[in-house]
């Protein structure tokens, strides 16, 4: 099936960092999501991205968090300054018309 | 309060058996339902979603839903033991353009 992919796979930085998570989604899905997931916990909805803006974030979507689609390829999510609770694992997801969602294979952010 | 309620939070069948899994959305808002699986360290791929009332089928997979209660369930006849996951359910919020997922259920067929 369509494969949604991220890089890196995983990343260690030092709190108060700076940390951008690449998504690269199915080329013709028009829908666009990160989730957070505290290992075996809850996956929890953070934004959701369609048509070159944020429509819908949460409560966890801090201030220090952003999401763009630069160049119209890669979804990006940056974390300036990390903290030590945003470690988790992180997932990109797109979607074709919200029904259906791919999801990446994630990547694990580790602060210290 | 947990707008989207799986339960149980963890359930035991054999080889073979039926595993039946539930989720409720408080939200009246919630238009779809889909079911995920999950294994471990892995990330959640689609099993079916559902937006009718009524009953979908695929292979051993059986959905329900009743939106007047906005209560799905998933059924997996035959569990096999590579069947053991979490199994995420998820509701769209069609006001807010935003997902909601359950905590999960985690499935354990015993061979």
């Amino acid at each position: 099936g369509p494969k949604v992919l991220q890089i890196p796979s995983h990343q260690i930085i030092d709190m108060g960092q700076m940390v951008t998570l690449n998504c690269d989604p199915v080329s013709n899905h028009l829908y666009f999501y990160w989730y957070k997931q505290i290992l075996g916990q809850q996956m929890e909805f953070l934004v959701n991205f369609y048509n070159g803006k944020v429509m819908e974030k949460s409560k966890l979507f801090k201030d220090q968090f952003s999401v763009e689609r630069p160049d119209g390829s890669y979804f990006t999510l940056k974390i300036q300054p990390t903290a030590l609770e945003d470690s988790a694992v992180y997932f990109c997801a797109s979607s074709p018309d919200r029904v259906e969602q791919y999801f990446g294979p994630g990547t694990r952010l580790t602060v210290l | 309060q947990q707008k989207v309620q799986q339960s149980p939070e963890s359930l035991i069948v054999p080889e073979g058996g039926m595993a039946s899994l539930n989720c409720t959305s408080s939200d009246r808002n919630v238009d779809y339902f889909w079911w995920y699986r999950q294994h471990s360290g892995k990330s959640p791929k689609m099993l079916m979603s559902i937006f009718s009332n009524g009953e979908k089928e695929e292979g051993r997979f059986t959905v329900h839903l009743n939106k007047a209660s906005l209560h799905t369930s998933l059924h997996i006849r035959d569990s096999q033991p590579s069947d053991s996951a979490l199994y995420l359910c998820a509701a769209d919020d069609t006001n807010a353009y935003k997902v909601i997922f359950g905590k999960g259920t985690h499935l354990h067929v015993l061979p």
